[in-house]
């Protein structure tokens, strides 16, 4: 069975720096799709980067990257420039016939 | 012109009710889901529905029974709530055809059981 694990139950960083946040997940399957999904206090659930696993080049998004590191079975989120506005809960997410979360991140960021 | 629409947002029962959560879409997505996310935030997808069909099927209670009558809408009714069934509950949406099957959510129901 597939899961996702975020080791991180809670993550701070001042406004204007970097924090990267951890997900690992275990699958035997060779393709598949990873999500990082943020859920600020409003709780709507947001899509912030997607992975296609047969991609080897890293997603970006603006100011969201990630490190997929496929053999090590290792998806991290890093968030460059933290604003206020990136409070919330991260949710690292597994895809192939249905969508499995890890347990999610809290982050909070300080002015 | 909100994409994923859920109601009510909250929800106040009593242990024992029945109650109904409806989820409309107009994304002219063809698969829709219910997830529910319990107090420590870990979300779990319930039931998944496409095209109206039944695709997916956690191992939830039959006290929950999802029903689907046309591809925008999937409504979740729950019977004999129980204090257990106290989460946000949220609708998703997608198109089955996309290979990263891309879901949008809804602002998700709390609910709380009595």
């Amino acid at each position: 069975a597939q899961t996702v694990t975020q080791s991180q139950p809670e993550m701070s960083v001042q406004e204007a720096e970097t924090v990267t946040l951890s997900c690992t997940y275990d699958t035997s399957e060779n393709n598949y799709y990873l999500f990082w999904y943020k859920q600020p206090p409003s709780r709507q659930m947001i899509l912030v980067i997607r992975q296609e696993a047969y991609k080897q080049q890293n997603a970006t998004e603006n100011r969201f990257s990630v490190n997929f590191q496929k053999a090590a079975k290792s998806f991290s989120l890093k968030i460059s420039d933290s604003q206020l506005g990136d409070t919330a809960m991260y949710f690292c997410a597994f895809y192939t016939d249905k969508l499995i979360f890890g347990t999610g991140t809290r982050l909070q960021v300080f002015p | 012109d909100t994409a994923v629409s859920q109601t009510p947002k909250y929800l106040v029962t009593q242990m024992g009710n029945d109650k109904s959560i409806k989820c409309e879409q107009n994304l002219g997505h063809d698969t829709m889901y219910w997830y529910k996310q319990d107090s420590k935030k870990f979300l779990k997808i319930m039931f998944s529905y496409n095209n109206k069909e039944l695709i997916i099927n956690e191992t939830v209670p039959n006290r929950f029974s999802p029903k689907s009558p046309d591809k925008a809408h999937l409504n979740l009714h729950i019977n004999s709530l129980e204090l257990g069934d106290s989460a946000v509950y949220f609708c998703a949406s997608s198109l089955a055809d996309r290979p990263y099957n891309e879901q949008f959510f809804g602002p998700g129901t709390r609910l709380t059981v009595l």
